[in-house]
């Protein structure tokens, strides 16, 4: 089953970009689109956008001005970048590959990074 | 506000059978799979529902999923204390966004 293990900087002022990494381990990028989800505390869930292992992507229209994904196939990870961020923007940050099938008659399950808080405060 | 409507919150006592909304349009659950998660506190979501109506392997049936047009719905029947947890129904959307659901908070009394 594939792990998502993902790493980025935890605390930025106002107007600074916020930068998360995410692993790809037990599974290859190759073949799926991964997301990119927050939650600020408290609230619901939020798609920020996704990456295809080609590099495509597909941003959410409400933050597709400062956010760009990126994947590195050759290190197995893929990145977001959101810019501009403000308080606004404090929230858990996960990777996911949000989805579920039967490949064959193999159950292909969600996997998910274990998050990461980031929090914007001067 | 989300675009996929669900209550803020449901309660039940232990043994009973509580269902869960999900209203969208025919652009998102009117027209794609609608799948639902779970999420228990401090963990990340987890699909317990996907395509509509299927559970995964180890998914208690008790968790069951239904669709009709653009509404969704998630029952949960013999109540137990660990389903108390976050639900969320989320759907694609013609335009291509992934869409989530406010979430709805379930309380075992």
């Amino acid at each position: 089953q594939v792990q998502l293990q993902q790493w980025g900087a935890g605390l930025l002022k106002p107007s600074e970009t916020l930068s998360l990494t995410c692993g790809v381990y037990g599974g290859a990028l190759s073949g799926y689109n991964w997301s990119w989800i927050r939650q600020p505390p408290g609230k619901g869930l939020e798609w920020i956008g996704e990456i295809h292992h080609s590099g495509k992507t597909n941003y959410n229209p409400s933050l597709k001005s400062r956010v760009t994904m990126s994947v590195d196939t050759s290190k197995n990870q893929f990145s977001l970048n959101l810019t501009s961020v403000t308080a606004a923007d404090t929230a858990v940050y996960y990777c996911a590959r949000p989805v579920a099938y039967m490949s064959g008659n193999i159950y292909v399950p969600d996997s998910w990074g274990q998050g990461n808080l980031v929090t914007v405060s001067s | 506000q989300s675009v996929l409507t669900q209550p803020p919150s449901v309660s039940g006592t232990p043994g009973q059978r509580v269902t869960i909304s999900c209203s969208g349009s025919s652009s998102n659950i009117g027209n794609n799979f609608v799948y639902w998660f779970q999420q228990l506190p401090g963990a990340a979501p987890k699909i317990i529902i996907y395509r509509d109506n299927q559970r995964p392997p180890g998914v208690p049936d008790r968790f069951s999923g239904s669709k009709s047009g653009t509404s969704a719905s998630l029952a949960i029947s013999g109540l137990r204390s660990d389903d108390e947890a976050d639900y969320y129904c989320a759907a694609w959307d013609d335009s291509l966004r992934r869409l989530f659901g406010g979430g709805t908070r379930v309380t075992v009394l």
